[in-house]
């Protein structure tokens, strides 16, 4: 099984600032990787997939890069709805897709 | 507008069954492999079942393998998971998610671009 571990844990920012967070994968999964924003109480939102490709309907401040183990997903300029949990999640070994344990970004 | 809409979820003693439904709408049903995805109380995403848009192919997680089967009716455009044989490590908020289909996505298997709001199940005495 690929594990993905996601770093920091935790990311403290202000509004305006930008976020890079980072996802390594255990073993290299291509550019088979997603990322995902969960808000506390909902259901996560797709954001990127295939490392890089924006899903419909996310903002351009939203982007994903990497390749083979280590990926990053970096918010250009944090609005205030960006505060919320972010997951990677692999489909290299599909159909067992793993999800990393996500990062936190809160408010600073 | 994709809706995904669970329901089903409830408390159940470890070793009982129950049944998770969603209702789909907004898009064409049979077009797209769909999935079910855990959360349990505070922790992340687990991936637990997927069955393709037509047809009966699925798979599942190996922590379900033998207790979960998942189905769906295309002309209801309703998806299910079967729990039987549950435990406590079975307790979190289920989630149906549907399969992303895109340019560069040869099948919509591989990562969930709508999401139902979730519904919660608790395995406890």
């Amino acid at each position: 099984e690929i594990v993905l571990t996601q770093f920091p844990a935790t990311l403290s920012l202000s509004p305006g600032e930008r976020a890079t967070l980072s996802c390594r994968a255990s073993q290299s999964v291509g550019i088979y990787l997603a990322w995902y924003q969960q808000k506390p109480g909902q259901a996560p939102r797709l954001l990127i997939y295939d490392a890089s490709y924006r899903a419909t309907g996310i903002p351009a401040r939203f982007s994903g890069g990497g390749s083979g183990t280590d990926f990053t997903l970096t918010i250009s300029n944090l609005e205030p709805e960006d505060f919320a949990v972010y997951y990677c999640q692999q489909r290299s070994t599909w159909p067992r897709v793993t999800f990393g344990p996500g990062t936190k970004v809160d408010i600073k | 507008e994709v809706q995904l809409l669970e329901s089903g979820g409830g408390l159940v003693q470890p070793g009982g069954s129950l049944g998770l439904s969603c209702a789909a709408s907004g898009f064409t049903f049979s077009d797209y492999a769909m999935s079910w995805v855990r959360q349990a109380p505070g922790k992340g995403l687990e991936w637990v079942s997927a069955i393709r848009g037509r047809g009966s192919g699925s798979h599942f997680a190996d922590s379900v393998r033998g207790r979960f089967t998942i189905s769906r009716d295309n002309s209801n455009n309703t998806l299910y998971l079967q729990m039987s044989n549950l435990r406590a490590d079975d307790t979190a908020v289920y989630y149906c998610a549907k399969g992303l289909l895109a340019p560069t996505v040869s099948s919509s298997w591989y990562y969930f671009d709508s999401w139902g709001q979730g519904t919660l199940v608790t395995v406890s005495s």
